[in-house]
């Protein structure tokens, strides 16, 4: 189907371990992106992607990793998990035109231990 | 700094009962503003964009309108179905697309 997917949708790691979500998209969407939600504090960006290879940083990019070698693909690498990772994990995507909207896929809900 | 307020945080309405939810913002250029809607355990879903003052769209029971520091959904006649978080987000003048997203309204409509 066409879309945005994410995977897993529930994780659970341990402190310190290295964890990656993924993200793919079936629309070619130029611009991706990668937020966090947490309770009281709404969705953060943390990177996002004006097309493959150009990466950039958001409001919380501390303790996270991105690359995207293809326009499709977007993960998220975690290199040393924390407690305070926890958190819900969104990817989206939007067109490089002037409409903005963003399409969000169904998160990823990761606990880290 | 930019920043987008909504309130109430949480409306908890009886079927029928139209009400309206209240999204402020202070940002430093406005390119567009942007109501989602997000079911538990699920990606918020795009609801309308709005880019002018003055302007209005509207989708089944929803209108949102927009005005010069602040945009309202509002919600007439209201189902049991139209129990969700509405999110309200804005894009500030720049290429980035990066949306600044507010803490969102939970609605609760009681049949």
């Amino acid at each position: 189907d066409a879309g945005i997917t994410q995977s897993p949708r529930y994780k659970i790691t341990e402190t310190g371990r290295q964890v990656t979500l993924m993200c793919h998209q079936t629309w070619s969407h130029s611009y991706m992106f990668w937020y966090r939600q947490d309770l009281g504090h709404g969705l953060r960006l943390i990177y996002y992607s004006a097309a493959a290879d150009i990466t950039d940083k958001g409001e919380v990019p501390d303790g996270y990793v991105v690359s995207r070698s293809k326009t499709e693909n977007f993960p998220l690498t975690l290199e040393s998990a924390t407690r305070s990772q926890t958190s819900v994990y969104f990817c989206a995507s939007r067109t490089r035109d002037n409409s903005y909207e963003q399409y969000f896929g169904p998160g990823t809900r990761l606990t880290v231990t | 700094e930019d920043q987008v307020t909504q309130s109430p945080e949480a409306l908890r309405l009886q079927e029928g009962e139209s009400s309206s939810l209240n999204c402020s913002y202070t940002v430093s250029g406005l390119r567009g503003l942007f109501w989602y809607r997000q079911d538990p355990g699920k990606g918020p879903e795009f609801l309308f964009t709005l880019y002018s003052a003055g302007e209005e769209k509207e989708k089944e029971r929803l209108k949102a309108t927009l005005t010069k520091k602040e945009s309202f959904l509002h919600i007439t006649a209201p189902k049991p179905e139209d129990s969700a978080t509405y999110l309200c987000a804005v894009q500030v003048s720049s290429n980035t697309g990066k949306l600044i997203f507010g803490q969102g309204t939970t609605l609760q409509v009681k049949p």
